[in-house]
Protein backbone atom coordinates (compact mmCIF):
# COMPACT_ATOMS: atom_id res chain seq x y z
CA UNK A 1 0.00 0.00 0.00
CA UNK A 2 1.13 3.66 -0.95
CA UNK A 3 2.13 5.56 2.11
CA UNK A 4 2.89 9.41 2.36
CA UNK A 5 4.81 10.78 5.51
CA UNK A 6 5.27 14.61 6.05
CA UNK A 7 7.95 14.52 9.01
CA UNK A 8 7.50 18.34 10.27
CA UNK A 9 4.08 19.02 11.99
CA UNK A 10 4.93 22.16 12.87
CA UNK A 11 6.87 25.22 11.39
CA UNK A 12 7.41 29.15 11.44
CA UNK A 13 9.04 31.37 9.01
CA UNK A 14 9.05 35.16 8.86
CA UNK A 15 7.43 36.87 6.09
CA UNK A 16 9.16 37.53 2.95
CA UNK A 17 11.34 34.35 3.85
CA UNK A 18 11.55 30.87 1.81
CA UNK A 19 10.28 27.97 3.26
CA UNK A 20 10.58 24.05 2.59
CA UNK A 21 8.13 21.43 3.62
CA UNK A 22 9.49 17.45 3.40
CA UNK A 23 7.47 14.84 1.59
CA UNK A 24 8.57 11.68 1.14
CA UNK A 25 6.04 8.60 -0.11
CA UNK A 26 6.69 5.09 -0.56
CA UNK A 27 5.04 2.77 -3.84
CA UNK A 28 6.27 0.55 -6.38
CA UNK A 29 4.30 2.28 -8.91
CA UNK A 30 6.30 3.94 -11.85
CA UNK A 31 3.65 6.15 -12.70
CA UNK A 32 1.78 8.58 -10.65
CA UNK A 33 0.57 12.13 -9.50
CA UNK A 34 1.71 14.08 -6.78
CA UNK A 35 -0.25 16.99 -5.20
CA UNK A 36 0.42 19.53 -2.10
CA UNK A 37 -3.16 21.40 -1.02
CA UNK A 38 -3.14 23.71 1.34
CA UNK A 39 -6.13 24.15 4.29
CA UNK A 40 -6.28 27.62 5.76
CA UNK A 41 -7.68 28.43 9.02
CA UNK A 42 -11.17 28.44 7.30
CA UNK A 43 -11.12 24.93 6.26
CA UNK A 44 -11.63 24.61 2.94
CA UNK A 45 -8.94 22.67 0.95
CA UNK A 46 -7.45 23.93 -2.17
CA UNK A 47 -4.87 22.42 -4.61
CA UNK A 48 -1.54 24.17 -4.74
CA UNK A 49 0.40 22.60 -6.77
CA UNK A 50 0.80 19.08 -8.74
CA UNK A 51 3.17 17.15 -10.45
CA UNK A 52 3.34 13.89 -12.40
CA UNK A 53 5.96 11.66 -11.89
CA UNK A 54 6.73 10.41 -15.45
CA UNK A 55 7.65 14.58 -16.22
CA UNK A 56 11.66 15.18 -14.96
CA UNK A 57 10.27 19.16 -14.68
CA UNK A 58 9.52 20.19 -11.43
CA UNK A 59 6.17 21.99 -11.14
CA UNK A 60 5.83 25.48 -10.33
CA UNK A 61 2.86 27.80 -9.49
CA UNK A 62 4.18 31.80 -9.22
CA UNK A 63 5.70 31.52 -5.65
CA UNK A 64 5.16 27.79 -4.93
CA UNK A 65 7.43 25.11 -6.88
CA UNK A 66 8.28 21.45 -5.34
CA UNK A 67 11.36 19.51 -5.77
CA UNK A 68 10.80 16.57 -6.91
CA UNK A 69 13.27 13.39 -6.53
CA UNK A 70 11.73 10.06 -7.62
CA UNK A 71 14.30 8.03 -6.99
CA UNK A 72 14.76 9.48 -3.43
CA UNK A 73 10.63 9.28 -3.38
CA UNK A 74 10.66 12.70 -2.54
CA UNK A 75 8.31 15.94 -3.53
CA UNK A 76 9.02 19.29 -1.36
CA UNK A 77 7.21 22.87 -1.66
CA UNK A 78 8.81 25.72 -1.74
CA UNK A 79 7.63 28.66 -0.96
CA UNK A 80 9.03 32.07 -1.89
CA UNK A 81 8.99 35.18 -0.68
CA UNK A 82 6.09 33.79 1.93
CA UNK A 83 2.98 35.88 2.83
CA UNK A 84 0.37 36.17 5.94
CA UNK A 85 -2.12 34.37 4.08
CA UNK A 86 0.49 31.23 3.07
CA UNK A 87 -0.47 30.80 6.87
CA UNK A 88 -2.01 27.11 6.79
CA UNK A 89 -2.25 23.61 7.00
CA UNK A 90 -0.20 21.80 3.67
CA UNK A 91 -1.28 18.22 3.10
CA UNK A 92 1.22 16.37 0.85
CA UNK A 93 -0.80 13.71 -1.49
CA UNK A 94 -0.41 10.94 -4.07
CA UNK A 95 -2.52 9.42 -6.73
CA UNK A 96 -2.22 6.07 -8.81
CA UNK A 97 -4.26 6.69 -12.20
CA UNK A 98 -5.10 2.81 -12.17
CA UNK A 99 -7.15 3.70 -9.18
CA UNK A 100 -7.74 7.27 -8.65
CA UNK A 101 -7.50 6.78 -4.73
CA UNK A 102 -5.84 9.91 -3.11
CA UNK A 103 -3.66 9.20 -0.12
CA UNK A 104 -2.90 12.71 2.09
CA UNK A 105 0.01 12.98 4.30
CA UNK A 106 -0.72 13.78 7.73
CA UNK A 107 0.20 17.49 7.42
CA UNK A 108 2.49 20.71 7.93
CA UNK A 109 1.08 23.58 10.71
CA UNK A 110 2.54 26.39 8.72
CA UNK A 111 2.76 30.14 10.41
CA UNK A 112 4.13 32.70 9.02
CA UNK A 113 5.21 35.52 10.75
CA UNK A 114 4.63 39.04 10.70
CA UNK B 1 -21.07 26.07 -10.37
CA UNK B 2 -21.46 26.34 -6.52
CA UNK B 3 -18.97 23.77 -5.70
CA UNK B 4 -19.18 20.93 -3.28
CA UNK B 5 -21.77 21.58 -0.55
CA UNK B 6 -21.77 19.70 2.48
CA UNK B 7 -24.00 19.68 5.37
CA UNK B 8 -24.87 20.04 7.96
CA UNK B 9 -21.66 22.59 8.44
CA UNK B 10 -21.62 21.41 12.41
CA UNK B 11 -23.04 18.37 14.34
CA UNK B 12 -23.58 17.88 18.09
CA UNK B 13 -25.24 15.12 19.16
CA UNK B 14 -24.90 12.71 22.10
CA UNK B 15 -23.70 9.10 21.80
CA UNK B 16 -25.59 6.26 20.39
CA UNK B 17 -27.29 8.47 18.08
CA UNK B 18 -27.56 8.07 14.17
CA UNK B 19 -25.84 10.82 12.33
CA UNK B 20 -26.21 11.53 8.81
CA UNK B 21 -24.03 14.01 6.65
CA UNK B 22 -24.79 14.77 2.76
CA UNK B 23 -23.20 15.94 0.13
CA UNK B 24 -23.42 17.20 -3.05
CA UNK B 25 -20.71 17.15 -5.34
CA UNK B 26 -19.95 19.50 -8.76
CA UNK B 27 -22.04 18.41 -11.46
CA UNK B 28 -20.27 16.29 -13.73
CA UNK B 29 -17.91 14.94 -12.14
CA UNK B 30 -17.76 11.34 -12.08
CA UNK B 31 -15.51 10.96 -8.42
CA UNK B 32 -16.70 11.10 -4.89
CA UNK B 33 -14.46 11.20 -2.37
CA UNK B 34 -15.35 10.99 1.76
CA UNK B 35 -12.93 11.72 3.98
CA UNK B 36 -12.20 12.19 8.04
CA UNK B 37 -10.11 14.57 9.55
CA UNK B 38 -8.70 14.35 12.81
CA UNK B 39 -5.45 16.16 14.99
CA UNK B 40 -4.12 12.65 15.52
CA UNK B 41 -4.34 10.84 12.57
CA UNK B 42 -4.36 13.07 9.78
CA UNK B 43 -6.59 13.03 6.62
CA UNK B 44 -7.93 9.89 6.23
CA UNK B 45 -9.92 8.57 3.14
CA UNK B 46 -12.89 6.47 4.28
CA UNK B 47 -14.80 4.95 0.83
CA UNK B 48 -14.63 6.89 -2.92
CA UNK B 49 -17.17 5.88 -5.75
CA UNK B 50 -16.66 6.17 -9.38
CA UNK B 51 -20.00 7.04 -11.48
CA UNK B 52 -22.23 6.02 -7.88
CA UNK B 53 -20.49 3.12 -7.58
CA UNK B 54 -18.52 2.69 -4.44
CA UNK B 55 -15.10 1.31 -5.44
CA UNK B 56 -12.70 1.43 -2.25
CA UNK B 57 -14.35 1.22 1.17
CA UNK B 58 -11.36 -0.26 3.08
CA UNK B 59 -11.49 3.13 4.98
CA UNK B 60 -14.58 2.93 6.65
CA UNK B 61 -13.67 2.41 10.69
CA UNK B 62 -16.37 -0.16 11.54
CA UNK B 63 -19.96 -1.35 10.65
CA UNK B 64 -21.52 1.65 12.27
CA UNK B 65 -20.46 3.47 9.40
CA UNK B 66 -22.25 3.63 5.88
CA UNK B 67 -21.96 5.47 2.71
CA UNK B 68 -24.13 5.59 -0.25
CA UNK B 69 -24.55 7.78 -3.71
CA UNK B 70 -28.03 7.23 -4.69
CA UNK B 71 -27.21 9.48 -7.96
CA UNK B 72 -24.95 11.33 -9.56
CA UNK B 73 -25.60 14.55 -7.44
CA UNK B 74 -26.09 13.23 -3.74
CA UNK B 75 -24.12 10.96 -1.83
CA UNK B 76 -24.56 10.26 2.52
CA UNK B 77 -22.50 9.30 4.66
CA UNK B 78 -24.15 7.63 7.79
CA UNK B 79 -23.05 6.56 11.47
CA UNK B 80 -25.46 4.86 13.25
CA UNK B 81 -24.83 4.64 16.49
CA UNK B 82 -22.45 7.31 16.78
CA UNK B 83 -19.52 7.21 19.73
CA UNK B 84 -17.52 10.12 20.93
CA UNK B 85 -14.04 8.74 19.11
CA UNK B 86 -16.16 9.63 15.77
CA UNK B 87 -15.50 13.13 16.55
CA UNK B 88 -14.47 14.62 13.76
CA UNK B 89 -14.39 16.45 10.85
CA UNK B 90 -16.11 14.99 7.84
CA UNK B 91 -14.56 15.96 4.07
CA UNK B 92 -16.69 15.30 0.74
CA UNK B 93 -14.59 16.17 -1.98
CA UNK B 94 -15.44 15.34 -5.75
CA UNK B 95 -13.02 15.18 -8.73
CA UNK B 96 -13.13 14.77 -12.76
CA UNK B 97 -10.46 12.03 -12.07
CA UNK B 98 -7.67 12.19 -15.38
CA UNK B 99 -10.25 11.37 -18.34
CA UNK B 100 -9.87 13.67 -20.63
CA UNK B 101 -8.78 17.13 -19.31
CA UNK B 102 -8.94 16.06 -15.65
CA UNK B 103 -5.92 16.28 -13.55
CA UNK B 104 -6.90 14.42 -10.66
CA UNK B 105 -7.58 17.65 -8.38
CA UNK B 106 -9.67 17.32 -5.34
CA UNK B 107 -12.53 19.89 -4.81
CA UNK B 108 -12.95 19.96 -1.17
CA UNK B 109 -16.66 20.75 0.56
CA UNK B 110 -16.31 22.75 3.56
CA UNK B 111 -16.45 19.93 5.65
CA UNK B 112 -18.90 18.86 8.45
CA UNK B 113 -17.36 19.11 12.08
CA UNK B 114 -18.97 16.53 14.05
CA UNK B 115 -18.94 16.26 17.74
CA UNK B 116 -20.29 12.90 19.79
CA UNK B 117 -20.70 13.63 23.46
Amino acid sequence: AQTVTQSQPEMSVQEAETVTLSCTYDTSESNYYLFWYKQPPSRQMILVIRQEAYKQQNATENRFSVNFQKAAKSFSLKISDSQLGDTAMYFCAFMKPRDDKIIFGKGTRLHILP
Amino acid sequence: DAGVIQSPRHEVTEMGQEVTLRCKPISGHDYLFWYRQTMMRGLELLIYFNNNVPIDDSGMPEDRFSAKMPNASFSTLKIQPSEPRDSAVYFCASSPGLQGDGTGELFFGEGSRLTVL
